[in-house]
């Protein structure tokens, strides 16, 4: 079975903290890796992505950091705020309709 | 452009009983896609569709049926509702090729007792 590992399930940081949240996969036909980011009671809305032959990708204040070897990556969001506290979910992609598998989610909160 | 709509936003459903979500996009996108959330397991894949009459099925199916008649719309219809179908189900859409950018919709928080 397809499976994406994210850690950690929670993470709490002071404002201008740096949270970083990890993942894993398993399948090496997995094609695009995106960040998704969920308010409450929204549904989620993509933030970054990467492919897998780029090993960082940054937008604003978010990186992806890929580590192909390892089939690993991860989201940092550099200067974080209250605003970026939500819940964020690592993804994976496969095949020419590339849908998603996701991870079990992080929920940050980032204390003022 | 309204994006992706979903009706209803809550409902209680009793073991057994019918029940059809709806999703519509206004975006003009290929693909439209199912999803569930539960906690602590992120997001499942429940059905998909390519165009308009392509459907397939994702990881978690069993106990739903969908159908893509037109390029906007894509009801989700659960057939006989149990209560391990209570969720917060998502519909998304996307561009052709570009499906890990999905667009998705408020959400149905739905309850079965």
């Amino acid at each position: 079975q397809q499976q994406v590992k994210q850690s950690p399930q929670s993470l709490i940081v002071q404002k201008g903290g740096i949270p970083i949240i990890n993942c894993a996969y398993e399948n090496t036909a997995f094609d695009y890796f995106p960040w998704y980011q969920q308010f409450p009671g929204k549904g989620p809305a993509l933030l970054i992505a990467i492919r897998p032959d780029v090993s960082e990708k940054k937008e604003g204040r978010f990186t992806i950091s890929f580590n192909k070897s390892a089939k690993q990556f991860s989201l940092h969001i550099m200067d974080s705020q209250p605003g970026d506290s939500a819940t964020y979910f690592c993804a994976a992609s496969l095949g020419s309709a590339r849908q998603l598998t996701f991870g079990s989610g992080t929920q940050l909160t980032v204390l003022p | 452009n309204a994006g992706v709509t979903q009706t209803p936003k809550f409902q209680v459903l009793k073991t057994g009983q019918s029940m059809t979500l709806q999703c519509a996009q206004d975006m003009n996108h290929e693909y439209m896609s199912w999803y569930r959330q539960d906690p602590g397991m992120g997001l499942r894949l429940i059905h998909y569709s390519v165009g308009a009459g392509i459907t397939d099925q994702g990881e978690v199916p069993n106990g739903y049926n969908v159908s893509r008649s037109t390029t906007e719309d894509f009801p989700l219809r659960l057939l006989s509702a149990a209560p391990s179908q209570t969720s917060v189900y998502f519909c998304a859409s996307s561009r052709g090729g570009k499906g890990y950018e999905q667009y998705f919709g408020p959400g149905t928080r739905l309850t079965v007792t």
